[in-house]
């Protein structure tokens, strides 16, 4: 069985405030862990891999615990331009990339 | 400038008559894949092709071909739509080097599709 949940949202949020976005995974034996961003009507772009050690770039941190099969995405200081739907994304294989039905944020101002 | 092209961007037709989506991408991409994204399903992969003349199943083919005569090229065709297949479909490719890991997959802008 192959599953990637999340909490579809949306999240709304003042500009400069901090959010975080969950997601969990069913299959123990995913190799590779995502983020990706959708605009509205647009195509998915990758936002950052997840490795196990956590890895952060600029205002973005993402975290994978392998043992609870759980990945997260912290945005701090929360801009308009965040405003998006976040899609987790999990490798099984070289083949078989299953997204989740993704978590949709507004920033306002 | 490296990128996936789709077309048409937005297609309206009817039950039964036959079409095809165009893709293509100049990134000499080896792995290609076609996604449907359906409200409250998310994105469902359709077909995908790790290289020239090799293409596989994803988790929703039914009433869907695809082809792989070119490396660049990677068509999805449907024999006889139905308005079940009304969707937004995004053609997407990656480089596969040796491992389990994926590299980055790059979509096209989409195609949306109404089936009559």
């Amino acid at each position: 069985r192959k599953e990637v949940e999340q909490d579809p949202g949306p999240f709304n949020v003042p500009e400069g405030a901090t959010v975080a976005f969950n997601c969990t995974y069913s299959n123990s034996a995913s190799q590779s862990f995502f983020w990706y961003r959708q605009d509205c009507r647009k195509e998915p772009k990758l936002l950052m891999s997840v490795y196990s050690s956590g890895n952060e770039d600029g205002r973005f941190t993402a975290q994978l615990n392998r043992a609870s099969q759980y990945i997260s995405l912290l945005i701090r200081d929360s801009k308009l331009s965040d405003s998006a739907t976040y899609l987790c994304v999990v490798g099984l294989s070289r083949t078989a990339l299953i997204f989740g039905k993704g978590t949709t944020l507004s920033v306002s101002s | 400038e490296a990128q996936v092209t789709q077309n048409p961007r937005y297609l309206i037709t009817v039950t039964g008559k036959k079409l095809t989506v165009t893709c293509s991408q100049n990134m000499n991409h080896e792995y290609m894949s076609w996604y449907r994204q359906d409200p409250g399903l998310g994105l469902r992969q359709i077909y995908y092709s790790m290289n020239v003349e090799v293409t596989d199943k994803g988790d929703v083919p039914e009433g869907y071909k695809v082809s792989r005569k070119e490396k660049r090229n990677f068509p999805l065709i449907l024999e006889s739509p139905s308005p079940n297949q009304t969707s937004l479909y995004f053609c997407a490719s990656s480089s596969q080097t040796s491992g389990v890991s994926y590299n980055e997959q790059f979509f096209g802008p989409g195609t949306r599709l109404t089936v009559l």
